[in-house]
């Protein structure tokens, strides 16, 4: 089973900087199936990114995403503040889909 | 507008059983294939199953934490997912989702989520 692990746990940083988000996986994520999910408190997650760097429907271009293979990156080039949230990536196209086990944005 | 209701949930006894619904509406159900996520108060999300749609012989896949115990089904008819699950434990209780995850097209769509509670 791949095991995605993300990095950092928590990430400090204030609105209008750039957040750096990481997925590293056990195994090579085939087909780069590879997605990120925006979780805020209370609510569902979110669809952000799928094959590793394609934006989902209605999300604005400051997201983007790179990567392949093992290690995959989430970047949101300048915070606003309805993207401080908990963010996870999956791995898709074969069972199981594991999640990583999130990355927290915090506002400094 | 595109909806996904869980229902079904509640507080049940360990080694017990529950049956989840979920009623989709607004997009088309029949042609997606259709996930149950669960998460823990305070922890992450952990991917529970699938059932992929008649075209793909709805042929389903679960977690190694629930395979055996829990079973995923739908209806195309009345446009509704289901999760039975059985032989639970204490370590199942969590909010469930389901969801169609979206990935063949970018537009992922999740229920409100529904709570399960395994204790005695």
């Amino acid at each position: 089973e791949i095991v995605l692990t993300q990095s950092p746990g928590t990430l400090s940083l204030s609105p209008g900087e750039r957040a750096t988000l990481s997925c590293r996986a056990s195994q090579s994520v085939s087909s780069d199936y590879l997605a990120w999910f925006q979780q805020k408190p209370g609510q569902a997650p979110r669809l952000v990114m799928y094959g590793a760097s394609t934006r989902a429907t209605g999300i604005p271009d400051r997201f983007s995403g790179s990567g392949s293979g093992t290690d995959f990156t989430l970047t949101i080039s300048s915070l606003e503040p309805e993207d401080y949230a908990m963010y996870y990536c999956q791995r898709y196209g074969s069972s199981p889909y594991t999640f990583g086990q999130g990355t927290k944005l915090e506002i400094k | 507008e595109v909806q996904l209701v869980e229902s079904g949930g509640g507080l049940v006894q360990p080694g017990g059983s529950l049956k989840l619904s979920c009623a989709a509406s607004g997009f088309t159900f029949s042609g997606s294939a259709m996930h149950w996520v669960r998460q823990a108060s305070g922890k992450g999300l952990e991917w529970v199953g699938r059932i992929r749609s008649k075209a793909n012989n709805y042929a389903t896949e679960y977690a190694a934490s629930v395979k055996g115990r829990f079973t995923i089904s739908r209806d195309d008819s009345k446009n509704t997912a289901y999760l039975q699950m059985s032989s639970l434990k204490t370590e199942d209780t969590a909010v469930y989702y389901c969801t169609r995850l979206g990935f063949s097209s970018g537009l992922g769509y999740w229920g409100q989520g529904i709570l399960v509670t395994v204790s005695s």
